[in-house]
């Protein structure tokens, strides 16, 4: 699987839009990119995932560069329940497959 | 459903007890897996399942046996509990194939080896 690189913090002010990057300069053609968030030491929770073309969902919205070696998590909203951290994976889709979560981007939103 | 159960949600042993973490899934999941979490760290994968059966060896396997008897149940073994054990302990579960993006995740078992 592909290394990722995140920044490990950022601020962000609550109901502006939070943009988290991701550095993949690594990535191979068969893999997505996947975010999930971890809630202060809850287990990790999904948030969205694409291959090439940017995805939104009611969560987040996924803007994958043309190159595919970086890509941004938006929140368009951030809420003080946002704080978190979170962590974007590259990885295959694939039976048996798992992630590998790296130290991730720790989230604070500010009232 | 309940989805990902853990037990027990925190624990303190002693060097050299041993135990057992249980972890339970109700979404009839063919494959689960354990994580461990230390401090501001990511989370290391430490053995995984792709049915029942069926286990393998993750990044950090030493001092930890699986099991695989039923689709639901995953419970993780501390052969002989040490003090670098000591850390948070997640269980997952996911569909295998393309609807394997999600992983649903357990509240966690926190563990002090004392």
């Amino acid at each position: 699987d592909a290394k990722t690189t995140q920044p490990p913090s950022m601020d962000c002010a609550e109901g502006r839009a939070a943009n988290l990057p991701c550095n993949h300069s690594t990535i191979s053609g068969n893999e997505y990119v996947y975010w999930y968030r971890q809630i202060h030491s809850q287990g990790p929770q999904y948030i969205i995932h694409g291959l090439k073309n940017n995805e939104t969902n009611e969560m987040a919205s996924l803007i994958i560069t043309e190159d595919r070696k970086s890509s941004t998590l938006i929140l368009p909203h951030a809420t003080l329940r946002d704080t978190a951290v979170y962590y974007c994976i590259v990885r295959v889709v694939n039976y048996g497959q798992n992630f590998v979560f790296g130290p991730g981007t720790r989230l604070s939103v500010l009232p | 459903n309940a989805g990902v159960t853990q037990t027990p949600k925190f624990q303190v042993l002693k060097t050299g007890q041993s135990m057992t973490l249980q972890c339970a899934q109700d979404m009839n999941h063919e494959y689960m897996s354990w994580y461990r979490q230390d401090p501001g760290m990511g989370l290391r994968l430490i053995h995984y399942s792709v049915g029942a059966g069926i286990t393998d060896q993750g990044e950090v396997p030493n001092g930890y046996n699986v099991s695989r008897s039923t689709t639901e149940d995953f419970p993780l073994r501390l052969l002989s509990a040490a003090p670098s054990q000591t850390s948070v302990y997640f269980c997952a579960s996911s569909s295998p194939g393309v609807s394997s993006y999600e992983q649903y995740f357990g509240p966690g078992t926190r563990l002090t080896v004392t």
